[in-house]
């Protein structure tokens, strides 16, 4: 069965502080890992998405990166924002069908 | 702009009462997914169409069905609500069913069921 595991689970950081969520995930055959943010109330936006190749994205203050040898995946916020405090979830992709595996999510509040 | 609008944003039923929540897509995808999500988990693929074809997940149950009358709309039914149904749905989609292809999410319907 695919998996995608995320820790930590939630975490409190301080605005302006750095923070890394990680990502591991069993998924095969792999096609991409995407990270979306997700606000409360909200739906999933896409922050990265990468294929097997790459190794890192960035997206503004968001830095994803991928070891598809050791199936894990990172991402990296810098300098967070109050605007940062959401769900960061882990989406891979299996196949060639687009199935998206899902994890629970990273839920990050962001406190002044 | 929003081009994935799901209506209505909280919608509130009775339970066993049939509930039907809509769909819209302005990015003429030809996929569009419905996705539930319960608290703190991840969201959970129903179904989704392709054009007009149907892939039913295998753990979907019979109480969820689904209508796609045009490329832009489609709809979630709920035939008779338990309070298990309680979630927040998810509505989603893509271009294509292929490789790479990034799903757009509408901002979902919290469904209550009294």
């Amino acid at each position: 069965k695919n998996q995608v595991e995320q820790s930590p689970q939630s975490l409190i950081i301080l605005e302006g502080k750095n923070c890394t969520l990680q990502c591991n995930y069993t998924v095969s055959p792999f096609s991409n890992l995407r990270w979306y943010k997700q606000d409360t109330g909200r739906g999933p936006v896409s922050l990265t998405i990468m294929t097997f190749s790459e190794n890192t994205k960035s997206n503004g203050r968001y830095t994803a990166t991928l070891d598809a040898d050791t199936k894990q995946s990172s991402l990296h916020i810098t300098a967070s924002q109050l605007s940062d405090s959401a769900s960061y979830i882990c989406v891979v992709s299996a196949g060639g069908n687009n199935r998206l595996a899902f994890g629970k999510g990273n839920q990050v509040v962001v406190i002044p | 702009d929003a081009m994935v609008i799901q209506n209505p944003r909280y919608q509130v039923t009775q339970f066993g009462k049939p509930v039907t929540l809509s769909c819209s897509q302005t990015l003429n995808h030809n996929v569009m997914y419905w996705y539930q999500q319960k608290s703190s988990q991840a969201p959970k693929l129903l179904f989704h169409y392709y054009d007009k074809d149907f892939n039913n997940e295998a753990d979907t149950p019979d109480n969820f069905q689904s209508r796609r009358p045009n490329t832009s709309f489609c709809f979630l039914d709920i035939r008779s609500p338990g309070l298990g149904d309680a979630a927040m749905y998810l509505c989603a989609t893509s271009r294509v069913a292929g490789v790479g292809q990034p799903q757009h999410f509408g901002d979902g319907t919290r469904l209550s069921i009294l």
